[in-house]
């Protein structure tokens, strides 16, 4: 069945550092991609997506772009912030079928 | 407007007790879940709500887990008799639609078994 691995945490970074979370995927198909944050006693927030490859999602200095070639969705950001500081998802979707999840990975920044 | 509420947030039980969780989603949302996460795991799928009718259930443990969505609204998940395992943050989420691409979560409610 469909999968995502991503990178074990804790990542610990300095403020203003470069963020990269590695995303990659096995899904029969084409699946559209999702980045998921969860910020501390909040919900899960769809961060950003990509339906299709070659798409680039991007928020809030997030950015990430679907690569079907090597099946991956890697999360960046230019320069960290403290308030970033969460656990971020990687997901797929194929269709209607469920939303599959990675394990999460947790960005501590520090100032 | 008000985001998917959850209650309780918190849950402290001893097993063999019985236990629910409630859940609102956003107005307007006919789709509604209801994930499991375990501790330093991603959210899996109990069941998906299409209005009133379930879906997608074939993940929820029928042995003891039971659900409702009566009115095609708000739901319940309900755990009895809860064991040891069942520790963990229990999610819901609603969207628009069932290919809507955004689901939105409400904040959970961790259970602790004793």
């Amino acid at each position: 069945g469909d999968s995502v691995t991503q990178m074990e945490g804790p990542v610990t970074l300095s403020e203003e550092a470069f963020l990269t979370i590695n995303c990659t995927y096995t899904a029969t198909g084409y699946p559209s991609l999702f980045w998921y944050v969860q910020y501390p006693g909040e919900g899960l927030q769809l961060l950003l997506k990509a339906t299709k490859a070659d798409d680039k999602g991007s928020n809030k200095g997030f950015e990430a772009t679907y690569r079907k070639e090597t099946t991956s969705f890697h999360l960046e950001k230019g320069s960290v912030q403290v308030s970033d500081s969460a656990v971020y998802f990687c997901a797929l979707r194929s269709g209607n079928t469920p939303l599959v999840f990675g394990k999460g990975t947790r960005l501590s920044v520090i100032a | 407007e008000a985001g998917v509420v959850q209650s309780p947030r918190y849950k402290i039980i001893e097993k063999k007790q019985p236990v629910a969780f409630w859940c609102n989603p956003i107005s307007g949302h006919n789709t509604l879940y209801w994930y499991l996460q375990n501790l330093g795991q991603g959210p899996e799928l109990l069941i998906r709500y299409e209005n009133e009718e379930a879906v997608d259930d074939s993940q929820l443990p029928k042995d003891r887990f039971s659900a409702e969505r009566l009115k095609g609204v708000d739901s319940t998940l309900k755990i009895q008799p809860a064991e040891l395992g069942d520790s963990a943050v229990y999610l819901c989420a609603s969207s628009l639609g069932p290919s809507a691409h955004e689901q939105f979560f409400g904040p959970g409610t961790r259970l602790t078994v004793l």
